[in-house]
């Protein structure tokens, strides 16, 4: 399975737009591009997930490159309950040997200010 | 709300012990995971099950147990507790075992063995 490199942590105020880039150099064929989002002492909640080209939903954005060996999440005028940790994911059924197991990494911690 | 729910919420056990982590899925989700995920880390998957039957499993040693049950519920058993099983668990449900399914996780249940 494709591992994910993201930054460690990123700042922002309220109401400006946050772009999460993730890299991810060995993605294959079948492989979906999901994130999620995780506040403290709760479990990771699904934000958007793509394969290609650009995907939106009513909370985020996602921007897939043709290459597809980075991906972008978008956050359209954060506010403070953003706060949290985001997780990029890479996987595909098939290469999981028939499960859909995720794998995570450390995640980026972002922080929005008043 | 993901309509997943874990039980306890914290648990404090010693060096040894066993323990028994519960999860209950979302009606007519026929995969359960279970994740462990150590403090400021991403979540690491533990195993997952697939109406009753375990079919996929990540880096952890056979004290790590399981169970799923025809009424949507799960069980998660540790044996032979040591000090670096402390985590927060989580479970998390799918309909099936597709890469493209969306994941709901539960809140977790915070382990501290002493």
């Amino acid at each position: 399975l494709a591992k994910t490199t993201q930054p460690i942590s990123m700042d922002s105020y309220e109401g400006q737009e946050v772009n999460i880039t993730c890299s991810h150099n060995n993605i294959a064929t079948n492989d979906y591009i999901t994130w999620y989002q995780q506040f403290p002492s709760q479990g990771p909640r699904f934000i958007i997930q793509g394969y290609k080209t650009k995907v939106t939903n009513e909370v985020a954005s996602l921007f897939i490159p043709a290459d597809r060996k980075s991906s972008t999440l978008s956050l359209p005028r954060v506010s403070l309950s953003d706060t949290a940790v985001y997780y990029c994911l890479v996987g595909d059924t098939r290469f999981s040997g028939g499960y859909n197991k995720l794998i995570f990494g450390a995640g980026t911690r972002l922080a929005v200010h008043p | 709300e993901t309509g997943v729910t874990q039980s306890p919420t914290h648990l404090i056990k010693t060096r040894g012990q066993q323990v028994t982590l519960r999860c209950s899925s979302q009606s007519g989700h026929n995969t359960v995971s279970w994740y462990q995920q150590a403090l400021g880390q991403g979540p690491q998957f533990i195993f997952q099950y697939y109406r009753e039957e375990e079919n996929g499993r990540g880096n952890f040693p056979p004290r790590f147990s399981g169970l799923q049950f025809p009424n949507y519920s799960s069980e998660l058993n540790v044996n032979a507790l040591e000090l670096d099983d402390s985590a927060l668990y989580l479970c998390a449900s799918t309909p099936g075992t597709s890469a493209q399914e969306t994941q709901y996780f539960g809140p977790g249940t915070r382990l501290l063995v002493l």
